[in-house]
């Protein structure tokens, strides 16, 4: 089981700003990582899924890097809406049956 | 194409009772995952799946049974149920480019 640690664990933004969050994990057995967006009442849904180091990703107004060696994984909101409330999960993998979840960054964006 | 389906959304079990949460995908993955997620934590994963025939323990496996005889369907058996598996369970599938969860069982033991 990695030990994986989010921060911040609860962010308040006004509508509008932009923010980001961390995930750090074990750089060594590194196979994949994925960002999850988890609305409350709902299950989580996929953001992104990264493997190689340097990757980037970008989804609308969220995007995601991820440095492998150093293991450490940034997912940025660029100009916060209400609609981006949700806990942001983070979920490194050693191998396809190895993952670990972190708690989760809470985002709550105020109108 | 329904993704991953979980029965029931909700279920009150009295202690010592037995129950199987049902999970089905059609999406033909291989692996599959049940986790349980309790209030102000994250997500543990209880078993997993790399295929029909073959399980594995995750982290907290206690008090649970799997099974995997399809590659559609993966069962989670809750045997003598007890307050301490009051929680939220999903289950998942999750590939090398995508990864999905099921809708979710409420589950209360009293």
């Amino acid at each position: 089981i990695l030990n994986v640690e989010q921060s911040p664990q609860s962010l308040h933004v006004q509508e509008g700003d932009s923010t980001n969050f961390t995930c750090s994990f074990p750089s060594s057995n590194f196979y994949a990582l994925h960002w999850y967006r988890w609305e409350t009442a709902k299950s989580p849904e996929a953001l992104f899924v990264m493997t190689l180091n340097g990757d980037e990703k970008k989804k609308g107004r969220i995007s995601a890097t991820l440095n492998t060696k150093e293991g450490y994984s940034y997912l940025y909101i660029k100009g916060s809406q209400p609609e981006d409330s949700a806990t942001y999960l983070c979920a490194p993998a050693e191998g396809y049956q190895k993952v670990t979840f972190g708690t989760g960054t809470k985002l709550q964006v105020i109108p | 194409n329904a993704g991953v389906t979980q029965t029931p959304k909700f279920r009150i079990l009295k202690i010592g009772q037995s129950m199987t949460l049902q999970c089905t995908q059609d999406m033909n993955h291989n692996y599959m995952y049940w986790y349980r997620q309790d209030p102000g934590m994250g997500l543990k994963l209880i078993y997993y799946s790399v295929g029909a025939g073959i399980t594995d323990k995750g982290e907290v496996p206690n008090g649970y049974n799997v099974s995997r005889s399809t590659t559609e369907d993966f069962p989670l058996r809750l045997e003598l149920a007890a307050p301490s598996q009051t929680s939220v369970y999903f289950c998942a599938i999750q590939g090398p480019t995508e990864a999905f969860f099921g809708q979710g069982t409420r589950l209360t033991v009293v």
